[in-house]
């Protein structure tokens, strides 16, 4: 079964505005990835938070963690068309098994 | 710097034929993988190689076999290919187990 599972599933949004995608896991993690995937490409990396931080940026981006309720939220701020993509979240489990575990990600519209 | 290539990009099989899916990093990273990408079913790990020498088993290693040449390749190989590979797959490196993944733009194959 997947680890990470993101919520919504979809999400379609207007220019300026901001979108915030969340991720639940089940185990406990060492760290927490987001990746991008634009269309008919391959999975590019954006931010990745350890399990002891609470929140972490990068330009627009806003990650938090909160490994009581094991699950994440990625905020995009101001969001532009540019940012049209899908949304991953990642974890790599407890015990450094050298596997990173993929959610079924959050597909982002962003209107122009 | 190229990254992450894989090739072919694309592919058709016949099930029960066999073909071996290549890809090369140069960034000299350690750990390389091999994702598979189903639509409403995320990222799936087929294998992966935390070091030069080393191979493990992912979520979903049936049917299929790996082999890290060397510190820069890491190869899948479908022995007798089935519908059910259908996929587009992934490969991706890092420095380190559970590191950021850097990532191919994937290669898409069809088996009829």
């Amino acid at each position: 079964s997947q680890q990470g599972e993101e919520d919504p599933q979809a999400l379609s949004i207007q220019e300026g505005e901001n979108a915030t995608m969340n991720c639940s896991y089940k185990t406990s993690i060492n760290n927490l990835q987001w990746y991008r995937q634009n269309s008919g490409r391959g999975l590019v990396h954006l931010i990745l938070i350890r399990s002891n931080e609470r929140e972490k940026h990068s330009g627009r981006l806003r990650v938090t963690l909160d490994t009581s309720k094991k699950s994440s939220s990625l905020l995009i701020t101001a969001s532009r068309a540019a940012d049209t993509a899908s949304y991953f979240c990642a974890t790599a489990p407890g015990g450094n098994t050298g596997k990173l575990i993929f959610g079924q990600g959050t597909t982002l519209q962003v209107k122009p | 710097n190229a990254g992450v290539t894989q090739t072919p990009k694309f592919q058709v099989l016949k099930t029960g034929q066999s073909m071996t899916l290549q890809c090369a990093q140069d960034m000299n990273h350690n750990s390389m993988y091999w994702y598979r990408q189903d639509p409403g079913m995320g990222l799936r790990l087929i294998y992966y190689s935390a070091s030069e020498g080393t191979t493990d088993k992912g979520e979903v290693p049936n049917g299929y076999n790996v082999s890290r040449l060397n510190k820069r390749e890491f190869s899948l190989r479908l022995e007798s290919a089935a519908p059910s590979q259908t996929s587009v797959y992934f490969c991706a490196s890092s420095e380190a187990s559970i590191a950021p993944l850097h990532f191919g733009n994937g290669t898409r194959l069809t088996v009829t």
